[in-house]
């Protein structure tokens, strides 16, 4: 299984900021990652597919990038309604696995 | 736009089993692929597996293979997922999730809202 290693594991950080979370894969997966935000009591939900590509509806502060087996997701300008876990997740072989997840805090 | 509606909480004991269904709006169930990903308290997301219509076959995870049957019934639009022989660490809030790709991989647009399966004695 490819095991997928996000950093770090919680931050903290003020509003306005900008904040970055890495997602490492333990082999080559291209392109093949997704970013998730998941709030407790909610459903998860996808902020980026494919390494980079901002999913429909979802605020231009958040960008992803990366490829082969380095990822980041970048928050520029920090909002309250931004306090949630964020997940990678690769799809580029079976299984898909998760990353730990990486608690973000104001 | 594509709505994933679950079932409700469950309550077990070890040794038992649970369904949980997942029915889909919006759209038709053979025009989706559901997969289900669990979250045990305090633990982070996991991929359990999903139903391979093609084949007529559950596609799971290592670690749940002979213990989740995962299934459709496209009469209805509803995804089931049965998992059996309970143990207190299969405590969880489990998803129903549509995934986008190819050949069971992708990523994951619309979930449903969760469902908590709780297993105690």
């Amino acid at each position: 299984d490819i095991q997928m290693t996000q950093s770090p594991l919680s931050l903290s950080a003020s509003v306005g900021a900008r904040v970055t979370v890495t997602c490492q894969a333990s082999q080559d997966i291209t392109h093949y990652l997704n970013w998730y935000q998941h709030k407790p009591g909610l459903a998860p939900k996808l902020l980026i597919y494919d390494a980079s590509n901002l999913q429909t509806g979802v605020p231009s502060r958040f960008n992803g990038s990366g490829s082969g087996t380095d990822f980041t997701l970048t928050i520029s300008g920090l909002q309250p309604e931004d306090v949630a876990t964020y997940y990678c997740q690769q799809c580029d072989n079976h299984p898909v696995t998760f990353g730990q997840g990486t608690r973000l805090e104001i | 736009q594509v709505h994933l509606v679950q079932s409700g909480t469950e309550v077990r004991r070890p040794g038992a089993s649970v369904k949980v269904s997942c029915k889909v709006a919006g759209t038709t169930l053979t025009a989706s692929s559901l997969h289900w990903v669990r979250q045990a308290p305090g633990k982070g997301l996991e991929w359990m597996g999903y139903f391979d219509p093609e084949d007529g076959e559950t596609i799971s995870a290592q670690r749940f293979q002979g213990r989740v049957s995962m299934t459709d019934d496209a009469s209805t639009d509803t995804a089931y997922m049965e998992l059996r022989s309970l143990r207190s660490d299969d405590t969880a809030v489990y998803y129903c999730a549509r995934i986008v790709g190819d050949l069971g991989l992708g990523h994951f647009d619309s979930w449903g809202q969760g469902t908590l399966v709780t297993v105690s004695s």
